[in-house]
């Protein structure tokens, strides 16, 4: 089982807004910075985000994220059929000195 | 931009040794931690360790007695031994400068 907790799958009609969370505990994600990659089938993870909020450049404003103790959140508004994908939270894990994910969120655009 | 290469034998028996080497470019192989992740088809990710560009390495707790990550920053490059493997081995395989610049990853299958 993986150490950050992520719901399985979500869902949102296009146009709509989505979050997805990231739950683990003081030895990781509230302890160190959140990153969340999207990763299309067949394809390598891609950066979306990194310490906690920072977009790399390219990609929109639609995508955002935040952090409070020891939960992350990916938020993903304007729904596009494009953003049918995996998406993934990572960190640092202090206590088992290893970098950690989460299970993975599929997300189905309706 | 930092441009990730893995190669390697991408068919590889049960009980051997799994190699692949990843060849940096576009950027400075110094200053940064290199890591390996893995995708088991259908599943998730899994970080199998990084190297610090001095030689220094962490891996992770539950492959550390079968790993090997070794770096030649003159070749800028940076490789990965897992010994031993077994089906449950088989996977995409990536090379990645955490969290910014992945490779396009190659799927290595342990298979007689």
């Amino acid at each position: 089982q993986s150490v950050l907790t992520q719901p399985p799958s979500v869902s949102a009609a296009p146009g709509q807004k989505v979050t997805i969370s990231c739950s683990g505990s003081s030895s990781n994600i509230g302890n160190d910075y959140v990153s969340w990659y999207q990763q299309f089938p067949g394809t390598a993870p891609k950066l979306l985000l990194y310490d906690n909020n920072k977009r790399p450049s390219g990609i929109p404003d639609r995508f955002s994220g935040s952090k409070s103790g020891t939960s992350a959140t990916l938020g993903i508004t304007g729904l596009q059929t494009g953003d049918e994908a995996d998406y993934y939270c990572g960190t640092w894990d202090s206590s088992l000195s290893a970098v950690v994910f989460g299970g993975g969120t599929k997300l189905t655009v309706l | 931009q930092v441009q990730l290469q893995e190669s390697g034998p991408r068919l590889v028996k049960p009980s051997e040794t799994l190699s692949l080497t990843c060849i940096v470019s576009g950027g400075s192989i110094s200053n940064y931690y290199w890591s390996w992740i893995r995708q088991p088809p259908g599943k998730g990710l899994e970080w199998i360790g990084h190297i610090y560009y001095s030689g220094s390495t962490t891996y992770n707790p539950s492959l550390k007695s079968r790993v090997t990550i070794s770096i030649d920053t003159s070749k800028t490059q940076f490789s990965l031994k897992l010994r031993s493997v077994t089906a449950a081995d088989t996977a995409v395989y990536y090379c990645v400068q955490l969290p910014h610049y992945w490779g396009q990853g190659t799927l290595v299958t342990v298979s007689s």
